[in-house]
């Protein structure tokens, strides 16, 4: 089946800094990602939409400098978060979709838990 | 944009009981999925299915896309079917470009 990856699978960083966070498809090609966001106890939310070789979508209330999202190739985007502060901490998850898949399934990554001190 | 709703919020059971998990949606979708959350926050994929009838083992869900619901029935519970469910749906105009919209999720807690 279909995997998805993601490195880090948590990460702690101090105020201020940067964090990259990666998301591979590893057995097919993804034209299209998607980034979540999970806090504590609550649902998942959709951050932005990553396409290949352009700029991401980014859903209402996202602040697009602050998660940087970088789709370079058909197998890997990148969410940077950008002077991170507390407030950012949480549980981020990819998922992608395989272009020549038969239906529209979505394969999501574990997760990358971040914590920002 | 798309609204789910997934009930019950919370649900306590005994070891060996039958459940049943229901996901509204408010419009016609391409993609249904279920996930169970495991505790390290994993989605493990239960079932994708935007309408019909699918079994897996003692899960299985049924999802009638006119009337717009899905169910996911886990049958003689599992501690270890503990956790969080979630249904995630994207609407029929995202044509498989779009995101899924998550519902709050039900917190199943199985005891011994």
């Amino acid at each position: 089946g279909a995997v998805v990856s993601q490195h880090p699978s948590w990460v702690i960083c101090k105020s201020g800094t940067s964090v990259k966070i990666e998301c591979r498809s590893l057995d097919f090609q993804a034209t299209t990602m998607f980034w979540y966001r999970q806090f504590p106890k609550q649902s998942l939310m959709l951050m932005a939409t990553s396409n290949e070789g352009s700029k991401a979508t980014y859903e209402q209330g996202v602040e697009k400098d602050k998660f940087l999202i970088n789709h370079a190739s058909l197998t890997l985007s990148t969410l940077t978060v950008t002077s991170a502060h507390p407030e950012d901490s949480s549980f981020y998850i990819c998922s992608a979709r395989d272009p020549w898949g038969a239906n529209y399934e979505q394969y999501f990554g574990p997760g990358t838990r971040l914590t920002v001190t | 944009g798309i609204q789910v709703e997934q009930s019950p919020p919370d649900l306590i059971l005994q070891e060996g009981a039958n459940s049943t998990l229901r996901c509204n949606f408010s419009d016609s979708v391409n993609n249904l999925q279920w996930f169970h959350q495991n505790p390290w926050g994993q989605l493990i994929n239960l079932f994708y299915i935007p309408s019909g009838t699918k079994q897996n083992g003692r899960l299985s869900a049924t999802t009638v896309a006119t009337e717009r619901y899905s169910l996911l029935y886990i049958s003689s519970s599992q501690t270890t079917d503990s956790g969080v469910y979630f249904c995630a749906v994207e609407g029929y105009s995202g044509g498989g470009a779009d995101g899924l919209t998550f519902g709050k999720g039900t917190h199943l807690i199985i005891q011994p």
